[in-house]
């Protein structure tokens, strides 16, 4: 079955600090695996999309990491802003494009003054 | 170029009714899909639509239902309104059914 886990469920970090959030996923063989970031009642903004063959992929101050060999993805947030403050949720596009997204239920980031 | 536009933003039912939620897509792409997020339980698929035609469907009772039109802008129908589907619905579209840009959603609040 198709799943993709992600952690910490939820994370507090002071403002300026880094952090880094973890998805694991078991869709295979899959197309992309693309990092969103959510704010509360707004839809999801993607930040990077990586395909099988790509390791990093950055934007700003998100950098994005891909082993497809261990199947993991992890999302790092340099230098943290209040702003970051959200969700981050990993979504995985199996192979065939045409099938359904396969989501993680995502990370809760709150970052404090 | 104009992203992903859904109406309308807020939404209040009462339990029983019906409810009609709209979604243009980005110029161009011919996929629309919709998906209900909930606290706790992250976004889940309701169903897809490529061309006017649905091609995936998700794990929802019949009270959801979907359509497209020729311009590939989408509406999905709620009937008989219950507590629980009061949550956040999103809609994302796609050029190729690979790469999605969702919208801002609508929050459905059923009293």
């Amino acid at each position: 079955k198709n799943q993709v886990e992600q952690s910490p469920q939820s994370l507090i970090i002071l403002e300026g600090k880094n952090c880094t959030l973890q998805c694991n996923y078991t869709v295979s063989p899959f197309s992309n695996l693309r990092w969103y970031k959510q704010d509360t009642g707004r839809g999801p903004v993607s930040l990077t999309i990586m395909t099988f063959s790509e390791n990093t992929k950055s934007n700003g101050r998100y950098t994005a990491t891909l082993d497809a060999d261990t199947k993991q993805s992890s999302l790092h947030i340099t230098a943290s802003q209040l702003s970051d403050s959200a969700s981050y949720i990993c979504v995985v596009s199996p192979y065939t494009g045409f099938q359904k997204l396969v989501f993680g239920t995502g990370t809760r980031l709150l970052v404090s003054p | 170029k104009a992203g992903v536009t859904q109406t309308p933003r807020y939404l209040i039912k009462t339990r029983g009714q019906q409810v009609t939620l709209s979604c243009s897509p980005i110029s161009g792409h011919r996929s629309v899909s919709w998906y209900q997020q909930t606290p706790g339980q992250g976004l889940q698929f309701l169903f897809e639509y490529f061309s006017e035609t649905q091609r995936n469907k998700g794990n929802f009772p019949g009270r959801f239902s979907g359509r497209q039109f020729s311009n590939s802008r989408s509406e999905m129908n709620v009937s008989t309104l219950e507590l629980g589907d009061s949550a956040l619905y999103l809609c994302a579209s796609s050029f190729s059914g690979d790469g999605y840009t969702f919208g801002s959603g609508t929050r459905l609040t059923v009293v």
